[in-house]
């Protein structure tokens, strides 16, 4: 049992490129999230899936897409990477946003860095 | 509309002493709250959840957190220190509430525990 798994571990991008990140878990979880860690500014969250087929904007969206491939992966594009989006990337899950509580399971980060 | 503040950026304690990690929050529901740690390049893993059951809350490795509805805080403690507790504690709010649409984690901007030997 895995939990939540994170590709790649490290990336360095150009201005302008893009790249995708990846996310699966194991858990059966319905619910899967994106966030982003700044110093200072705790976990802020970019992307959520509720459950599979669906996605919604978090507090930071601009400038990244997702997608929800089934229950279990749920990928981060940056389509034109810029510096200000240097950051490290956490996913998550969860059994049920809206559920009584909402404990989240968290991947080991992807650390990205665009100069 | 929910936040959270934690009250110190930085904590630094000696090993054996006691910890308090202090945390403040808002909520327009009742809320849920949890403490989360992450050591140095790892994520972030639950140490212990409010979910309006006790007030006093036992989580792992001797840590222990209580819910005070009067002065909205939900203060993270130990008594002992030891060196492996050195790591950035989180505190987050999420809603209380059954079924609706999805729910949202709210982080606190974190504090980073010390231990000196």
């Amino acid at each position: 049992n895995a939990g939540v798994t994170q590709t790649p571990k490290f990336q360095v991008l150009k201005t302008g490129q893009s790249m995708t990140l990846q996310c699966a878990q194991d858990m059966n979880h319905n619910s899967m999230y994106w966030y982003r860690q700044d110093p200072g500014m705790g976990l802020r969250l970019i992307y959520y899936s509720a459950s599979e087929g669906t996605t919604d904007k978090g507090e930071v969206p601009n400038g990244y897409n997702v997608s929800r491939l089934n229950k279990r992966e749920f990928s981060l594009r940056l389509e034109s990477a810029a510096p200000s989006q240097t950051s490290v990337y956490f996913c998550a899950s969860s059994e049920l946003a809206g559920a009584y509580y909402n404990e989240q399971f968290f991947g080991p980060g992807t650390r990205l860095t665009v100069l | 509309a929910q936040s959270v503040t934690q009250l110190d950026s930085h904590v630094s304690v000696s090993e054996g002493t006691p910890v308090l990690l202090r945390c403040n929050y808002s909520s327009s529901y009742s809320p849920s709250l949890f403490w989360y740690v992450q050591h140095p390049n790892k994520g972030l893993q639950l140490l212990l959840k409010y979910t309006s059951a006790a007030t006093l809350v036992k989580g792992i490795n001797g840590f222990e957190a209580e819910f005070k509805k009067s002065e909205t805080s939900f203060h993270l403690t130990k008594p002992s220190a030891h060196m492996s507790d050195a790591a950035e504690y989180f505190c987050v709010v999420s809603p209380l509430r059954a079924g609706g649409s999805a729910r949202q984690l709210t982080f606190g901007s974190g504090t980073q525990l010390t231990v000196l030997p």
